[in-house]
């Protein structure tokens, strides 16, 4: 059981708005740790998608958004795109595991 | 362009060890964390470890927490895992990332495209 819990699946049409959600706990997210957001394709290496809860990295379409309150943080997708399916991951850190985390990850279906 | 590459991953018994190695380039090594993280296929991404840029902050992963060591040559542009005592629940294939900045508490930037460990008799 992951840390960090994401819902396992989440779908949408072509063009709709998904979010994907990431709840953490005091001593991760609430502790004031970032959340950091992965896509991975099918057959590939993770994808950094958001770091710093909210920021893309270049090249990344701002139709991919990240928020955070605070225990936990949200992946928002707009506009829907058939290329979007994957699997989805928020990270962070934990204090009291001394460690990094990944919650378990959302596959995102685009029906 | 920023590359990763791994290396060292086996077919390996129960109980022995294996070293993973991970060379860097395109960027300058010796500032940024490096990150190892597993993905058992078909399942999540676990975090395995993580060394600051001076190896001055280390984490391991409980699952691996006195099995697996760590370390860095930042005049190889080189993170290794050192693997002991081998378990069947090690098998996955192993991405080294690279740290967005030198603390090991932040995003992984870039990905390896990993090596494959199987632990079975």
């Amino acid at each position: 059981q992951s840390v960090l819990t994401q819902p396992p699946s989440v779908s949408g049409a072509p063009g709709q708005r998904v979010t994907i959600s990431c709840t953490g706990s005091s001593s991760n997210i609430g502790e004031g740790y970032d959340v950091h957001w992965y896509q991975q394709l099918p057959g590939s290496a993770p994808k950094l998608l958001i770091f710093g809860n909210k920021n893309r990295p270049s090249g990344v379409p701002d139709r991919f958004s990240g928020s955070r309150s605070v225990t936990s943080a949200s992946l928002a997708i707009t506009g829907l795109q058939a290329e979007d399916e994957a699997d989805y991951y928020c990270q962070s850190y934990d204090r009291s595991l001394s460690a990094s985390i990944f919650g378990g990850g959302t596959k995102l279906t685009v029906l | 362009e920023v590359q990763l590459v791994e290396s060292g991953g086996n077919l390996v018994q129960p109980g022995r060890s294996l070293r993973l190695s991970c060379a860097g380039s395109g960027f300058t090594f010796e500032d940024y964390a490096m990150h190892w993280v597993r993905q058992v296929p078909g399942k999540g991404l676990e975090c395995v470890s993580g060394i600051s840029w001076n190896s001055g902050i280390i984490g391991y992963a409980d699952s691996v927490k006195g099995r697996f060591i760590i370390s860095r040559d930042n005049a190889k542009n080189s993170v290794y895992l050192q693997m002991n005592s081998l378990r069947p629940e090690d098998t996955a294939l192993y991405y080294c990332a690279k740290g967005d900045s030198s603390s090991p508490r932040d995003a992984f930037d870039f990905w390896g495209r990993g090596t494959m460990v199987t632990v079975s008799s």
